[in-house]
């Protein structure tokens, strides 16, 4: 079955470690998003990528960092800049620019820093 | 630049009800996207209609359909026969063809009362 998986489900980190988060999707799509949600919040765009090799920063991107090597890959990392990074991250994938398909989501990544 | 505004923190409705969640947007771009996205207790994001910037004819899915007013910039959900399963987060979302960000309203929490 197609679709986008995040791991892990639950991450902690300890204060100055960077993590990374995984997102895989399976679905052909060329466009990948990272969110940030605090509870009780929206969601907060961290980074996107169009295609392969290119990525743009959204509105928090501060403290992280994110590549796009394939096409089915989009991992984020939480660096040790990140000062509150305790939150729920969600992956999210999309047919092109261009097209108006839905957008598909992973199940999230809740982080806690310990 | 580009953003969604949900003005309503939470809402409730008396079950077999409908309810309307407002959303209104602003953007520089022709052509666009909306969506609208329920998230339940448990995180999972699902989605629920979607309309373009250029379609006649308001979206309808089931019991979701979607009020949309380009010269207001406004894209409400409306929810006929509310039941107690649609308790949840609701998200507006909108996608412009100049950059591909995909970019999410605060959200409206809705409580329906049996």
């Amino acid at each position: 079955d197609g679709g986008i998986t995040q791991s892990p489900k639950y991450l902690f980190r300890k204060e100055g470690q960077n993590v990374t988060l995984s997102c895989e999707q399976n679905l052909n799509h060329d466009a990948m998003y990272w969110y940030r949600q605090d509870p009780g919040q929206g969601l907060r765009l961290i980074y996107y990528s169009q295609i392969v090799n290119d990525f743009q920063k959204g509105d928090i991107a501060e403290g992280y960092s994110v590549s796009r090597e394939k096409k089915e890959s989009f991992p984020l990392t939480v660096t040790s800049a990140q000062k509150n990074p305790t939150a729920f991250y969600l992956c999210a994938s999309m047919e092109g620019r261009g097209r108006f398909t839905e957008a598909f989501f992973g199940q999230g990544t809740r982080l806690t820093v310990v | 630049a580009q953003k969604i505004t949900q003005t309503q923190p939470g809402m409730f409705v008396q079950e077999k009800e409908a309810v309307t969640l407002d959303c209104t947007y602003d953007t520089s771009d022709q052509s666009y996207g909306l969506f609208w996205y329920k998230q339940p207790s448990s995180g999972e994001m699902i989605f629920l209609i979607y309309q373009g910037s250029y379609d006649e004819q308001n979206a309808t899915e089931g019991r979701y359909s979607l009020n949309f007013q380009k010269a207001r910039k406004s894209a409400n959900l409306v929810i006929s026969a509310s039941q107690l399963g649609d308790s949840a987060m609701y998200f507006c979302a909108m996608r412009g063809t100049s950059y591909g960000k995909l970019t999410f309203g605060q959200g409206t929490i809705l409580t329906v009362h049996p």
